[in-house]
């Protein structure tokens, strides 16, 4: 069975300019999430997905990040503009139903670096 | 919201020595998660605990829930143990609810 794909594995830009990263979560998981991990903590939730919905986006700093999940499989998250401190590892998980006794299985993350 | 705290931060370790990480946390929780994060950045699941005991192979975790804490347990410890080891919980009952994860603890295996 695969896993989580992530893309790309990497990415360097300047401040103010955006990036898209992109997730494919396991095939037939329902629920998706969006973590952001900067470096020295652990992994802290933007956006989780149930199907196509958006289930919870409270830690979304939604005047520059957008995320979406067409069609209830992929999902992209964009930043617009970016700032230095959005320096980080962007990782995607996927559960089965995203029932709170689930197993989330991570991807291998995409790290950005905001100069 | 729920607190998650693990100590120790960092512990380094010759190959072969045990170790104990501990995880304590702040509510009654549903969901507890332990993961490795190995030096790539991958995450990767070891345990789903809540409560009780698991194990496997080297590596065991106890849960107890009504003290709020948890243990993950590293016997005969081997260089590909080193990481980042994350303790991650969830509250709530149906529905949905979200992962808190701790700071971690960075352990270093040298041969």
């Amino acid at each position: 069975e695969a896993g989580v794909a992530q893309s790309p594995r990497y990415k360097i830009i300047e401040k103010r300019q955006s990036v898209a990263f992109w997730c494919n979560p396991i095939s037939g998981h329902a629920t998706l999430y969006w973590y952001q991990q900067i470096l020295g903590q652990g992994p802290k939730l933007l956006i989780q997905f149930q199907n196509n919905g958006v289930v919870d986006d409270s830690q979304l700093p939604k005047d520059r990040f957008s995320a979406e999940r067409l069609k209830g499989v992929d999902s992209t998250l964009k930043i617009q503009p970016a700032k230095l401190e959005d320096s980080a590892v962007y990782l995607c998980a996927s559960s089965l139903a995203g029932g709170p006794r689930e197993t989330q299985y991570f991807g291998p993350g995409t790290r950005l670096l905001v100069l | 919201g729920i607190q998650v705290e693990q100590s120790p931060p960092d512990l380094i370790l010759q190959e072969g020595a045990n170790s104990t990480l501990r995880c304590n946390f702040s509510d009654s929780v549903n969901n507890l998660q332990w993961f490795h994060q190995n030096p790539w950045g991958q995450l990767i699941n070891l345990f789903y605990i809540p409560s009780g005991t698991k194990q496997n192979g080297r590596l065991s975790a106890t849960t107890v829930a009504t003290e709020r804490y948890s243990l993950l347990y590293i016997s005969s410890s081997q260089t590909t143990d080193s990481g980042v080891y994350f303790c991650a919980v969830a509250v709530g009952g149906s529905g949905y609810s979200t992962l808190t994860f701790g700071k971690g603890t960075m352990l270093l295996v040298s041969p």
